[in-house]
């Protein structure tokens, strides 16, 4: 079964800081696609960054980026030069290359501290 | 375009009363989806929809709870008869699939208090 884990409930970045954002997973497939998605206090959930499985070049947008580690089942995401409109939930998604299969993780609460 | 709009943004209803949430998603994606979120569960999928036609509703916790989508600009959640324990923010999503990356945008939600 396929399943997104974020082992890191909360965390806390100083403004300005760097911070990481664990995500494993599990599937059978070799063809999938993983998301991170910022859920701000306004609850609206926004697509941070996107990374396809069969590209091995880590995404990157802008402040964030991803260490994708297909053989380890990896998925981090490092948020550069924080500021404290990144505080917010974060959540780890796959998605089956299909459209065939969607899974969240359980979210890592970002605080940032001014 | 406005994106995936949802309505009511907020919805408190009595015990045993029916609740309809409502899903416009964007215009030109063929998929569309149902999420749940509380504190206790997280993000779950509760259905989904391609072109119409629902695909997998595994994820429906009972039968109290049904999802349409009469045409591509339209889909509704219906809870019948509601129970506390369904409070939750329900998100609706929509998608197109594999040429967009599978890129799910996800409307505002609507948060359900049931009393």
């Amino acid at each position: 079964a396929q399943t997104v884990t974020q082992s890191q409930p909360e965390m806390s970045v100083q403004e300005a800081e760097t911070v990481t954002l664990s995500c494993t997973y599990d599937t059978s497939e070799s063809d999938y696609y993983l998301f991170w998605y910022k859920q701000p206090p306004s609850r609206q959930m926004i697509l941070v960054i996107r990374q396809e499985a069969y590209k091995q070049q880590n995404a990157t947008e802008n402040r964030f980026s991803v260490n994708f580690q297909k053989a380890a089942k990896s998925f981090s995401l490092k948020i550069s030069d924080s500021q404290l409109g990144d505080a917010a939930m974060y959540f780890c998604a796959y998605t089956g290359y299909n459209f065939n299969k969607f899974y969240f993780g359980s979210g890592t609460k970002l605080n940032v501290k001014p | 375009d406005a994106g995936v709009i949802q309505s009511p943004r907020h919805e408190v209803t009595e015990m045993g009363q029916e609740v309809t949430l409502r899903c416009k998603p964007i215009s030109g994606h063929d998929y569309l989806f149902w999420y749940r979120q509380t504190m206790m569960r997280g993000l779950e999928l509760l259905i989904y929809f391609n072109n119409n036609v629902p695909i997998d509703d595994s994820g429906m916790p009972e039968d109290r709870f049904s999802a349409k989508m009469p045409n591509a600009s339209f889909s509704t959640l219906k809870i019948q008869p509601s129970e506390p324990r369904d409070s939750a923010v329900y998100f609706c999503a929509s998608a197109t699939g594999i040429m967009a990356k599978n890129i799910q945008y996800f409307g505002a939600g609507t948060r359900l208090s049931v009393l």
